[in-house]
């Protein structure tokens, strides 16, 4: 089982629309919680961290449920500009954990007009 | 743009041969994390490198291996390269501190043939 899983994707929306993904993790230990955008052949940029009371930014909605071992991503109002790969990654923390990021093989997101 | 660098931008090389990446860490932060992403995948953590000594270490090789300069700059050396071998290759420095808080270079893209 890998341990960051993601929905496989593609999305292909309109403009306007609300789209959600979702990652599952493996590891109970985890202890930090993001969700990164990558751009076609770029690298990766954080987008924002995930916290268990849930976290907005703008158009932008993490949630994180630690029993399930579950995250989300939920984007409203999708722009032209959202399209790019959406990366789950989570972070032990601690010890020689410290600083590894693991991620999920990402979901493309293409919003067209 | 986050003040990580890494050179070269490109690398074409033959299997069985030996390639150095660089990467210049954001000015401030410590501590060098090298990843590798092949085409499709989200990125995979190869190790860490705090103060000099290697600071984790992902399920790579030996023909992996890594240094970190006393200016936090950092170099990448993989040995007999093998076809698998070709993705990018990124690199991304933070604080040891706050090492879940990681800023990547652009990446370098290298291609064994």
């Amino acid at each position: 089982r890998k341990e960051v899983e993601q929905d496989p994707g593609p999305f292909n929306v309109p403009e306007g629309a609300t789209v959600a993904f979702n990652c599952t993790y493996s590891n109970s230990a985890s202890q930090s919680f993001f969700w990164y955008r990558q751009d076609c052949r770029k690298e990766p940029k954080l987008l924002m961290s995930v916290y268990s009371s849930g976290n907005e930014d703008g158009r932008f909605t993490a949630q994180l449920n630690r029993a399930s071992q579950y995250i989300s991503l939920l984007i409203r109002d999708s722009k032209l500009s959202d399209s790019a790969t959406y990366l789950c990654v989570v972070s032990l923390g601690g010890g020689t954990s410290y600083g590894k990021l693991t991620f999920g093989q990402g979901t493309i997101l293409t919003v067209h007009p | 743009e986050t003040g990580v660098t890494q050179s070269p931008t490109h690398l074409i090389k033959t299997r069985g041969q030996q390639v150095t990446l660089r990467c210049s860490s954001q000015s401030g932060h410590n501590t060098v994390s090298w990843y590798q992403q092949a085409l499709g995948q989200g990125p995979q953590f190869i190790f860490q490198y705090y103060r000099e000594e290697e600071n984790g270490r992902g399920n790579f090789p030996p023909r992996f291996s890594g240094l970190q300069f006393p200016n936090y700059s950092s170099e990448l050396n993989v040995n007999a390269l093998e076809l698998d071998d070709s993705a990018l290759y990124l690199c991304a420095s933070s604080l040891m501190e706050q090492s879940y808080e990681q800023y990547f270079g652009p990446g370098t893209r290298l291609t064994v043939t």
